[in-house]
């Protein structure tokens, strides 16, 4: 069964510190993952998009990596900030031809002053 | 350039009520994805539009339908709703159908809340 699993459930830290998402997933065979950012009652805003042959890829202070071996991708943010608080969706796309993402149920970031 | 626009932004029905919702893409998207989203979950795909023709449909009964218009806007339609209805409603668009090779970034409206009594 195609599923994207992500840890942890939710996150608090500190203004200014450092902090890393996990995604697992088990969809196959695989394209591509992407990063979402959502906040509260919004839209998902997408934040990278990387397909199997690509191991990094950074948007500003986040940076996001893909091992597609043991397929987990992570989701690292540096420096954080308070709009840095909100949800992080990984989502992963099957092969061509099929027209589905399967999304994850995201980690919820907190950013305290 | 105005983004994924989404109306109604709330709505409020009762179970056994029908409700449209209704997405206008990007200028010059040509495909709109509609997206379901519980409280606390991920978006689950409900439906694929690309040049009016379904393209993609995910697991939802046959009470959802929507349909694509030639100006590309889009409506999303529940009929006999549950209460188990009640969520967040997403419409995403991309020039390109979002099939799984595809890297074309979606780009998501701020979504319906469909609140069902």
């Amino acid at each position: 069964k195609n599923q994207v699993e992500q840890s942890p459930q939710s996150l608090i830290i500190l203004e200014g510190k450092n902090c890393t998402l996990q995604c697992n997933y088990t969809v196959s065979p695989f394209s591509n993952l992407r990063w979402y950012k959502q906040d509260t009652g919004r839209g998902p805003v997408s934040l990278t998009i990387m397909t199997f042959s690509e191991n990094t890829k950074s948007n500003g202070r986040y940076t996001a990596t893909l091992d597609a071996d043991t397929k987990q991708s992570s989701l690292h943010i540096t420096a954080s900030q308070l709009s840095d608080s909100a949800s992080y969706i990984c989502v992963v796309s099957a092969a061509p031809g099929t027209y589905k993402y399967i999304f994850g149920t995201g980690t919820r970031l907190e950013v305290l002053a | 350039d105005a983004g994924v626009t989404q109306s109604p932004t709330h709505l409020i029905k009762t179970r056994g009520q029908h409700v449209t919702l209704r997405c206008s893409p990007i200028s010059g998207h040509k495909s709109v994805s509609w997206y379901q989203q519980v409280l606390g979950q991920g978006p689950q795909f409900i439906f694929q539009y690309y040049e009016k023709e379904e393209r993609g449909r995910g697991n939802f009964p046959d009470r959802f339908s929507a349909r694509q218009f030639p100006n590309y806007s889009s409506e999303l339609n529940v009929n006999a709703l549950l209460l188990g209805d009640s969520a967040l409603y997403l419409c995403a668009s991309s020039f390109f159908p979002s099939s799984g090779g595809s890297t074309d970034t979606q780009y998501f409206g701020p979504g319906t809340r469909l609140t069902v009594l």
